[in-house]
């Protein structure tokens, strides 16, 4: 069946570190990728997304890659700071169909 | 801000009862989803409107129903409403009807007691 999942649900950085967050996925077919950013008490916040026919793609502070070859995509942030502790997801769709969510990874920056 | 508003932000009921969540998307945008988080279910998706049209269902439940009105608000009724029903309700909406670039509201707390 679909799944998406996260392979860390906690991640502990320092202040001006990068941070990975890993998502596999396992449907071969989807061709759509987003990340999302939920902080406590709000809903989820875009932050980059990428189709199946790029390998990378950048935004503020952010990298998106995904390799299709191993199902497998990730979100680097660049010098990660306290205000980016929050919980990420990924998740995945298929030609249009509803977006699938990961279960998530609680990212925790310390100063 | 995402633009998109949910109301109410919390809401306490009883078993049985029925509650209505409301949901004013992004200007312009004239697709409407409904998620569903729990802790032990994640993100699932309810149900999308397009434009005030139905456009795709997903775990949504026969007790629940939603609707999308002419100035594309979309309310979803959560009837017979039982313990399992706790959870945070959220509304996102996109300008298209692909499943892309969804933009959330800040969702609606509900608590069945």
């Amino acid at each position: 069946g679909e799944s998406v999942g996260l392979h860390l649900p906690t991640l502990s950085v320092q202040e001006g570190d990068n941070s990975i967050i890993n998502c596999a996925y396992s449907n071969s077919a989807s061709d759509y990728f987003i990340w999302y950013k939920q902080e406590s008490g709000k809903g989820p916040q875009f932050i980059i997304d990428i189709r199946s026919n790029m390998d990378k793609r950048q935004g503020q502070r952010v990298t998106v890659l995904l390799n299709k070859t191993v199902k497998h995509l990730s979100l680097q942030i660049a010098a990660t700071q306290p205000g980016d502790s929050a919980v990420y997801f990924c998740a995945e769709s298929q030609a249009g169909t509803a977006l699938i969510f990961g279960k998530g990874t609680t990212l925790s920056v310390s100063s | 801000d995402s633009g998109v508003t949910q109301t109410p932000k919390h809401l306490i009921t009883a078993t049985g009862q029925r509650v209505t969540l409301r949901c004013s998307p992004r200007s312009g945008d004239l697709s409407v989803y409904w998620y569903q988080q729990s802790l032990d279910q994640g993100l699932q998706f309810l149900i999308q409107y397009y434009n005030g049209e139905e456009r795709a269902k997903g775990n949504i439940l026969e007790r629940f129903s939603a609707q999308q009105f002419p100035d594309l608000h979309s309310e979803l009724n959560l009837s017979s409403l039982e313990l399992g029903d706790s959870a945070l309700y959220f509304c996102a909406s996109s300008a298209a009807g692909t499943n892309e670039k969804l933009f959330f509201g800040s969702g609606t707390q509900l608590s069945v007691l």
